[in-house]
C-alpha cells in the first residue's frame, strides 16, 4: 500500500531530552519535506530535502536536525535547544519540485 | 516577505449552497497553487491544484486562477455536511517554496 508514514502518532518529550520523528514513504518521490503546524495557524517549513543526502534549512529550522540518508527516509529530530516544541508536525513528499505535495497523517509532539 | 492570505471565517455556508473560498498571494511571480483540506486533528489532503489562469473543475469543486489580480478561489457546489472543514490554500513561489495560507474555517449548517 503505497503512502507515507509517520511515526509515533503521539510523542512525549521531556526537558533536556532530543526526540526523533519518523517519515517514511515509498511513493518514490525525490522530494521530503516537515512542516510544523501550531493551532490556528498555516504550516511552516523546517526542513526539505530534495534528494539523498542533501538538504536544506527552512524557515523555522533553529532547533530541529534532519538526515536524509535513504530516498525513503527523512527523520526529523527535535533537539533541546527547541524551546517551544509543542505542536502537529507534518512530513510531505512530491515527485517534482512544482507538483502538489502529499501528506503524511502526522504526529503530535507535547512536553511533560 | 511573500504571503498567502486567507480569510480566518468562519464561514458558514447552508448545506446545497455554494461555498466560495478565497485566497490572494503576494508574488506575482508565483507559477503553482493548490488548495488542502484539513479535517480537525488530520493532515491536510489535496483537494484541487491549478496552473493557468481560468477555472479548472473536479467534481463539486471548482479552483480560479486570475494572476492579474493575485487571486485564487475554491468554490464548492452542492456544499455538504462532510465539507465543513479547514481549507488551505498554498502558492508555490518564483523561489520554488510553498507558502501556506492560515486556512480558512468552512462550516456547512445542515
Amino acid at each position: 500500500d503505497g503512502g507515507i508514514t509517520q511515526s509515533p502518532k503521539y510523542l512525549f518529550r521531556k526537558e533536556g531530552q532530543n526526540v526523533t520523528l519518523s517519515c517514511e514513504q515509498n511513493l518514490n518521490h525525490d522530494a521530503m519535506y516537515w512542516y510544523r503546524q501550531d493551532p490556528g495557524q498555516g504550516l511552516r517549513l523546517i526542513y526539505y530535502s530534495q534528494i539523498v543526502n542533501d538538504f536544506q534549512k527552512g524557515d523555522i529550522a533553529e532547533g530541529y536536525s534532519v538526515s536524509r540518508e535513504k530516498k525513503e527516509s527523512f527523520p526529523l529530530t527535535v533537539t533541546s535547544a527547541q524551546k517551544n516544541p509543542t505542536a502537529f508536525y507534518l512530513c510531505a513528499t512530491n515527485s517534482q519540485f512544482n507538483q502538489p505535495q502529499h501528506f503524511g497523517d502526522g504526529t503530535r509532539l507535547s512536553i511533560l | 516577505q511573500k504571503e498567502v492570505e486567507q480569510n480566518s471565517g468562519p464561514l458558514s455556508v447552508p448545506e446545497g449552497a455554494i461555498a466560495s473560498l478565497n485566497c490572494t498571494y503576494s508574488d506575482r511571480g508565483s507559477q503553482s497553487f493548490f488548495w488542502y483540506r484539513q479535517y480537525s486533528g488530520k493532515s491536510p489532503e489535496l483537494i484541487m491544484f491549478i496552473y493557468s489562469n481560468g477555472d479548472k473543475e473536479d467534481g463539486r469543486f471548482t479552483a480560479q486562477l486570475n494572476k492579474a489580480s493575485q487571486y485564487v478561489s475554491l468554490l464548492i457546489r452542492d456544499s455538504q455536511p462532510s465539507d465543513s472543514a479547514t481549507y488551505l490554500c498554498a502558492v508555490m513561489n518564483r523561489d520554488d517554496k510553498i507558502i501556506f495560507g492560515k486556512g480558512t474555517r468552512l462550516h456547512i449548517l445542515p
